[in-house]
């Protein structure tokens, strides 16, 4: 059972252009929401961890939120570039859970078009 | 800097067949953990450890084996292959509460 749910499944997106992507989770017992950011035929490289209600992180052109209480987390990137495709997986982990078994959404898969 | 190392990147078993799949990391990281990847299904968590000596069970750990003899090390043992094990495996490591550091990945095909 899939408890993390990203949407959309994929998006295309115009050089230039700004998007956003949801990750939802359980709104009970959060401890943490990561986001990573996977290229093709390579591995995934952490963005951001995110343990707060309200937390904005940050990272270059990429920037995310977190509400715990209604369960969700956006991912944003602004100015999208091509070097910006990628598939972007969240991963959740309930306080109820040993540290370390988290639970994958199936990520979005973005294509930036020139 | 290794960071994380999975061996070996490719293999065909036929069903039945066993094989250990490597992880060994160099950052000292008390968390390891092993994934497998299928089309739609995002990251699936099999095993996990939180120390030499600790493992515990993941969503799907039916069909494998895993130990923690060193930090530096985390096996996966698959005893009898299956087709359904098809996949692409990652083994990945963290500081408590940190980021995950993923290997390359292992592409496994049983036929």
């Amino acid at each position: 059972i899939l408890n993390v749910e990203q949407s959309p499944q994929s998006l295309h997106v115009q050089e230039g252009d700004s998007t956003n992507f949801t990750c939802s989770f359980p709104s009970s017992n959060f401890y943490a929401l990561h986001w990573y950011r996977w290229e093709t035929a390579k591995s995934p490289e952490a963005l951001f961890v995110m343990t707060l209600n309200g937390d904005e992180k940050k990272k270059g052109r990429i920037s995310a939120t977190l509400n715990t209480k209604e369960g969700y987390s956006y991912l944003y990137i602004k100015g999208s570039q091509p070097e910006d495709s990628a598939t972007y997986l969240c991963a959740f982990l309930h306080s109820t859970d040993s540290w370390g078994k988290f639970q994958f959404g199936a990520g979005t898969q973005v294509v930036v078009t020139p | 800097n290794a960071g994380v190392t999975q061996t070996p990147k490719f293999q065909v078993l036929k069903t039945g067949q066993s094989m250990t799949l490597q992880c060994a990391q160099d950052m000292n990281h008390e968390y390891m953990s092993w994934y497998r990847q299928d089309p739609g299904m995002g990251l699936r968590l099999i095993h996990y450890s939180v120390g030499a000596g600790i493992t515990d069970q993941g969503e799907v750990p039916n069909g494998y084996n895993v130990s923690r003899s060193t930090t530096e090390d985390f096996p996966l043992r698959l005893l009898s292959a299956a087709p359904s094990q098809t996949s692409v495996y990652f083994c990945a490591s963290s500081y408590y509460t940190g980021e995950l550091f993923f290997g390359e990945g292992s592409r496994l095909t049983v036929l």
